[in-house]
């Protein structure tokens, strides 16, 4: 079952505009983790936030973190055309009992227009 | 250090067929995951493996099962195929069990007919 919602499902913005993305999910997390994938290819992790962090940033992303709305976002700053892409959310199980299951969102597909 | 590679990148299939899905992970890596993406149901967890062993498991049918070798290489299997199994079937790996990050392979699509 779904845990997260991304928010838009799609988003097309023109080159060097910043981009923001919305997760929310449903139960308590140990953290929360943003995925990129290219044309329905593999996922690649961009960033992890852990739930006792409220904002974390790695070159032009920037993930904040809102435990008490159940909410994420993403910001792109200075989008490229390369940064057109499906973005996932994905909520790791506040109890992973030694296993570990990542619950993913539907995604939001960011288009950069040159 | 070579990622995760998925074989075969595409297959095409009818239905009651089974199939066979490999993922080799990261070296060094010892957990292997498994996904399947749909446009309709999007991305969802079928199983883990450590150490040969099944340590989770997502809820799919029995149809769907897997196994790890000693040497951390994964197979999954689909039994008596039906047309929603087809999907994007996506193998992640870790160094650890219960590691954060995950690193996934390029998929392997799967076509049912």
């Amino acid at each position: 079952s779904q845990q997260g919602e991304e928010d838009p499902q799609a988003l097309s913005i023109q080159e060097g505009e910043n981009a923001t993305m919305n997760c929310s999910y449903k139960t308590s997390i140990n953290n929360l983790q943003w995925y990129r994938q290219n044309s329905g290819r593999g996922l690649v992790h961009l960033i992890l936030i852990r739930s006792n962090e409220r904002e974390k940033h790695s070159g032009r992303l920037r993930v904040t973190l809102d435990t008490s709305k159940k909410s994420s976002s993403l910001l792109i700053t200075a989008s490229r055309a390369a940064d057109t892409a499906s973005y996932f959310c994905a909520t790791a199980p506040l109890s992973g009992a030694g296993s570990y299951q990542l619950t993913f969102g539907k995604g939001t597909k960011l288009s950069v227009i040159p | 250090k070579a990622g995760v590679t998925q074989t075969p990148r595409y297959l095409i299939k009818t239905r009651g067929q089974q199939v066979t899905l490999s993922c080799s992970p990261i070296s060094g890596h010892r957990s292997v995951s498994w996904y399947q993406q749909t446009p309709g149901q999007g991305l969802q967890f079928l199983f883990e493996y450590f150490s040969e062993t099944q340590r989770n498991k997502g809820n799919f049918p029995g149809r769907f099962s897997g196994r790890q070798f000693s040497n951390s290489r994964s197979e999954m299997n689909v039994s008596t195929l039906e047309l929603g199994d087809s999907a994007l079937y996506l193998c992640a790996s870790s160094l650890l069990a219960g590691e954060e990050t995950q690193y996934f392979g390029p998929g392997t699509r799967l076509l049912v007919l």
